[in-house]
């Protein structure tokens, strides 16, 4: 079957940096993609990532290994405003979404 | 630019009672899509379209029915509502290609099944 595993909930500190890991299991693989949800919002997309290696985007980089099934998020420089889930999906051979539980990220001062 | 807008944003059903969740976008995306979130669990895909006139099944859709008669419009019809039917639902779209999982979210639609 297809699977997403990605840790249920993390706390780091403001101005620290985190790193979310997500492994999958997939069908064939199209991609991977990393989405935030703050509370009682929709989620809205951070990264995609294809090719093996990392890609970086401000204060947030993203992190594929296809050999491995892997792929991480790392938040820098962490602001309050980063207290959110972050959901990790896998594109299949089909180019359906296959989707994480989300993991709950928790900021403290 | 309203990307995508979903109605109504929150409802309360007594089971058995019938809706229709509408999802309109303005981007012109040839995907659309409705999701539905519960806690703990990852999004799961009820039904989707790859264009007008057309509608797909995805993971969960036993209760529901979809149309897409215009391209900007995404209909998700409850015939008969059953508490299990008590989530958040998310529309979505997005354009076909490699990056087709880019996915536009509308702000969802709380529904309550008593």
């Amino acid at each position: 079957g297809q699977n997403i595993d990605q840790p249920t909930e993390m706390t780091a500190t403001e101005g620290a940096i985190v790193q979310i890991n997500c492994t999958y299991q997939t069908s064939g693989f199209n991609g991977l993609f990393w989405y935030q949800q703050h509370a009682g919002e929709a989620p809205t997309f951070l990264s995609y990532n294809v090719l093996d290696g990392l890609e970086e985007k401000g204060r947030f980089s993203s992190f594929l290994s296809r050999s491995k099934g892997y792929s991480y998020l790392l938040l820098k420089e962490l602001q309050m405003k980063d207290s959110a889930s972050y959901l990790c999906a896998a594109l299949d051979s089909n180019y359906q979404l296959i989707w994480g539980a989300g993991t709950k990220l928790i900021i403290k001062p | 630019n309203a990307g995508v807008t979903q109605t109504p944003k929150f409802r309360v059903l007594k089971t058995g009672q019938s809706m229709t969740l509408l999802c309109a976008q303005d981007m012109n995306h040839e995907y659309m899509y409705w999701y539905r979130q519960d806690p703990g669990m990852g999004l799961r895909l009820i039904h989707y379209s790859v264009g007008e006139g057309t509608t797909a099944k995805g993971e969960v859709p036993d209760g529901y029915n979809v149309s897409r008669l215009k391209k900007q419009n995404f209909l998700l019809g409850l015939e008969s509502a059953a508490p299990s039917q008590t989530s958040v639902y998310f529309c979505a779209s997005s354009r076909p290609g490699s990056d087709t999982g880019e996915l536009f979210f509308g702000e969802g639609s709380r529904l309550t099944v008593l």
